[in-house]
């Protein structure tokens, strides 16, 4: 059970270029989602999906995109980069689970570090 | 609209002293409150979390937090603070516990904890 996996730890992209943040859970969460972190500011929602095939914009979704073709997988998309978007991006899982332990917690990756310059 | 408030960028404690961590919320519904550790170049960890019940609610590494309705607050503590507690701590806030808000956290800026020796 490896958690959320996140990939790459970090890059480096060009003002313009395009890549996918990858972004998997082995937990069978129906609840997934994207944060930014910068500094001072905490984390904003960017994108979440409550299952497969449903996504629905967070706080800040302008410049990405998201798509959930299985429950497992939520690929976050940098259309054109920006150096705005240069952040710490996190993905996160959660189930709603009523009574249990678990449920309603959000687990987190370890994070993708982005420049964009 | 609903927001998370953490008043301390930073709060200094020495080794073995008692440390609070403070958080004010608010939420137009009933609110699922929750505190999470962040170290150095990793991901975000689940430290505990308030849905219903007790208000004084006991989390990993001998953290807990006491909710407090009438204060909108939702404190984090602990007794005797250890240098590895050194870290980025954050409150977050759920509202309304509907499906369609499951995932969706509004996060405090953050707090650096400094436990010096």
């Amino acid at each position: 059970n490896a958690g959320v996996t996140q990939t790459p730890k970090f890059q480096v992209l060009k003002t313009g270029q395009s890549m996918t943040l990858q972004c998997a859970q082995d937990m069978n969460h129906e609840y997934m989602s994207w944060y930014r972190q910068d500094p001072g500011m905490g984390l904003r929602l960017i994108h979440y999906s409550v299952g497969a095939g449903i996504t629905d914009q967070g706080e800040v979704p302008n410049g990405y995109n998201v798509s959930r073709s299985t429950t497992e997988d939520f690929p976050l998309r940098l259309l054109s980069a920006a150096p705005s978007q240069t952040s710490v991006y996190f993905c996160a899982s959660s189930y709603e689970g009523r009574g249990s332990a678990s449920g309603n917690t959000i687990y987190f990756g370890e994070g993708s570090w982005l420049t964009v310059v | 609209a609903q927001s998370v408030a953490q008043p301390e960028d930073q709060v200094n404690v020495a080794e073995g002293n008692p440390l609070t961590v403070k958080c004010t919320y608010s939420v137009s519904g009933n609110p699922y409150l929750f505190w999470y550790v962040q170290y150095p170049n990793r991901g975000l960890q689940f430290l505990l979390k308030y849905i219903t019940g007790d208000n004084l609610v006991k989390g990993s590494y001998g953290f807990e937090a006491e909710f407090n309705k009438s204060q909108t607050s939702f404190h984090l503590k602990k007794p005797s603070a250890l240098v590895s507690d050194s870290a980025l701590y954050f409150c977050a806030v759920r509202d309304i516990p509907a499906s369609s808000n499951t995932g969706k956290l509004i996060f405090g800026q953050g707090t650096t904890l400094q436990v010096k020796p």
